[in-house]
């Protein structure tokens, strides 16, 4: 089977840095992508690994393993408007579909 | 805004209606998807269209019909639903359906079947 797992929930302090990690076991492994959901809105795009490291964008970072089935998603210099759903994605194979873990809820506190 | 549209964004009907939702993206895309997302559940792809063809559709109950009539309009018929099929429906479409192509997501119509 295809397994996406994050935490469920998750909480900082405005200014502060904030790690949510994905793991994942899946049948094969061709891209990770993050996604960003405020409530009510749509995902919108973050970032995407197919190479093992780390990919700066911003105030934005992830980083993948994937000989760990590991990703995480760095946040840094917290803002209230970060307050948001983090969704994590795996593509197994070139011609899979995503397989999305359930999310991980971020609520940032002044 | 993503470039993706969707009405209505809510929706209310009862289990015998007969309802469409539509979706359009103004991005050139060559793919379109629909995704249902419950409460604390991961996002579940329903379908997905590359060049108007549809390449998957994930044992989704026939009382969800999709229809693309073009790469860039993606419909969902809806007929005779049950209560448990309260979600957001999302769309989204890409430049292509493998490797890397990002989705870019509508911002979703709300169903709920009273």
């Amino acid at each position: 089977g295809q397994n996406i797992d994050q935490p469920t929930e998750m909480t900082a302090t405005e200014g502060a840095i904030v790690q949510i990690n994905c793991t994942y076991q899946t049948s094969g492994f061709n891209g990770l992508f993050w996604y960003q959901q405020h409530a009510g809105e749509a995902p919108t795009f973050l970032s995407y690994n197919v190479l093992d490291g780390l990919e700066e964008k911003g105030r934005f970072s992830s980083f993948l393993s994937r000989s760990k089935g590991y990703s995480y998603l760095l946040l840094k210099e917290l803002q209230m408007k970060d307050s948001a759903s983090y969704l994590c994605a795996v593509r197994p194979s070139p011609t899979d579909k995503l397989i999305f873990g359930t999310g991980t809820r971020l609520q940032v506190f002044p | 805004e993503t470039g993706v549209t969707q009405t209505p964004r809510h929706l209310v009907m009862g289990m015998t209606n007969k309802k469409s939702l539509k979706c359009e993206q103004h991005l050139g895309h060559n793919a379109m998807y629909w995704y249902k997302q419950s409460a604390k559940k991961p996002l579940e792809l329903m379908f997905v269209y590359s060049l108007e063809e549809r390449v998957e559709n994930n044992s989704v109950p026939s009382r969800f019909s999709p229809e693309c009539p073009n790469s860039s309009h993606l419909f969902l018929h809806l007929h005779t639903l049950q209560p448990e099929d309260s979600a957001l429906y999302l769309c989204a479409s890409s430049q292509g359906v493998a490797g890397g192509y990002e989705q870019y997501f509508g911002p979703g119509t709300r169903l709920t079947v009273t």
